[in-house]
């Protein structure tokens, strides 16, 4: 099956501007993760959506970011505007609810520079 | 926030020898998950340990869950070099929400 598609891989952008990342689950999947990785550090979940609901943003600074995810399947996560410290790797993750278990599949991730 | 804890944060070893990695949490589970994050494969699922489960394998992968204690440990045996990478435990609690640790540093030496 195909795994987790997200894009662009790599993305350079200049503070204050913004710049916006998209995910495709595995199909079938209807759990989606937004996790933000800074180098050296752990994933760091932004959103989880269950289809097109939140289950968790709690650590989202929604001031500049937000994510949404209309028809259950893909999901778009923008920054508006970008700090310098937003720089690091975007994640996306699905997993499939009936195993119960909410194993994650990993996309490659977006590198964003914040400049 | 995360609030597993792995430990230790880095850890160097020789190939052949055993790595052996802790996790510690603070809420209840309903599943315990270990990933492994290498440049080149990304973020993978390795093991997946039930509540109810207090030991599991997977090939060269053996997981314990002490719930009482509330940790887990991941131990690799005969590790390789393609085993260098970092190692994070999750909490998948109950709620449906999942809490990552920060992460053990793996080196292993040729």
């Amino acid at each position: 099956e195909a795994g987790v598609a997200q894009s662009p891989r790599y993305k350079i952008i200049e503070k204050r501007q913004s710049v916006a990342f998209w995910c495709n689950p595995i199909s079938g999947h209807a759990t989606l993760y937004w996790y933000q990785q800074i180098l050296g550090q752990g994933p760091k979940l932004l959103i989880q959506f269950q289809n097109n609901g939140v289950v968790d943003d709690s650590q989202l600074p929604k001031d500049r970011f937000s994510a949404e995810r209309l028809k259950g399947v893909d999901s778009t996560l923008k920054i508006q505007p970008a700090k310098l410290e937003d720089s690091a790797v975007y994640l996306c993750a699905s997993s499939s609810p009936f195993s119960g278990n909410y194993e994650q599949y990993f996309g490659p991730g977006t590198r964003l520079t914040v400049t | 926030s995360q609030q597993g804890e792995e430990d230790p944060q880095a850890l160097s070893i020789q190939e052949g020898e055993n790595a052996t990695m802790n996790c510690s949490y603070k809420t209840s589970i309903n599943n315990l998950q270990w990933y492994r994050q290498n440049s080149g494969r990304g973020l993978v699922h390795l093991i997946l340990i039930r509540s109810n489960e207090r030991e599991k394998h997977s090939g060269r992968l053996r997981v314990t869950l002490d719930t009482s204690k509330k940790s887990s440990s991941l131990l690799i045996t005969a590790s390789r070099a393609a085993d260098t990478a970092s190692y994070f435990c999750v909490n998948a609690g109950n709620n449906r929400k999942l809490i990552w640790g920060l992460g053990t540093s793996l080196a292993v030496n040729p």
